[in-house]
């Protein structure tokens, strides 16, 4: 069966430092979601992506948050400078198709503690 | 603006007796609603979604949520409960032509006792 994958699994760094989550998409996956999930809380999107377009990324802190899909395919999310307040799981999920009857299919995650 | 609300954080069942896990919105017309189940450390599996007609909708692993449109509602159970359904419930909600984003509740954490 098709999954999503993400790595690292878990990554510990250091307030101020640079950390950056990959995600693969399942193969054919047009759309692509990257959500943060506070513990205690349901996720939060981030940013959604159709194919390299970002099409929402409304609630993405660009000031330190970045995200790229740049051949519509495989995506980075990258946090510079990482602040105490980030930690956090990072999903990423994909659809076939940009529509809300869609079903997300989410990949393991990326648990980010910021020291 | 959208937004779901899970009245119970924490749930305790013995195995074998029945559930109900609750799930309000609130939303001006109706909603595409879903319930998804996570794992410790692990992402987010669909258990059933509604979009439309039959109110009552079955999911996987004996799973099934009424949606009532009158009490904004779509609440999920399960008649007997085994060890393995321990984990953490996700409600969320599509706003029709919002494209896919997902409003997702806070959770409920489900326990079983033995």
């Amino acid at each position: 069966e098709a999954e999503v994958a993400q790595s690292p699994r878990y990554k510990i760094t250091e307030k101020s430092q640079a950390v950056a989550f990959w995600c693969d998409p399942i193969s054919g996956h047009a759309t692509l979601y990257w959500y943060r999930q506070i513990l205690g809380q349901g996720p939060e999107l981030l940013v959604q992506f159709q194919d390299e377009s970002v099409v929402d990324d409304s609630q993405l802190p660009k000031d330190r948050f970045s995200a790229e899909r740049l051949k519509g395919v495989d995506s980075t999310l990258k946090i510079q400078p990482a602040e105490l307040g980030d930690s956090a799981m990072y999903l990423c999920a994909s659809t076939a198709y940009r529509a809300e009857q869609e079903t997300q299919y989410f990949g393991p995650g990326t648990r980010l503690l910021v020291l | 603006a959208q937004s779901v609300t899970q009245p119970d954080i924490h749930i305790t069942v013995s195995e074998g007796a029945s559930l109900e896990l609750r799930c309000n919105y609130s939303y001006g017309a109706t909603p595409y609603l879903f319930w998804y189940v996570q794992s410790p450390g692990q992402g987010l599996q669909l258990l059933l979604k509604y979009f439309s007609g039959d109110t009552l909708v079955q999911g996987i692993k004996g799973f099934e949520a009424e949606f009532k449109r009158s009490q904004s509602s779509f609440n999920l159970r399960k008649p007997s409960v085994h060890w393995s359904d321990a984990a953490e419930y996700f409600c969320a909600v599509g706003a029709r032509g919002s494209q896919g984003n997902l409003i997702f509740g806070k959770g409920t954490k489900l326990s079983v006792k033995p």
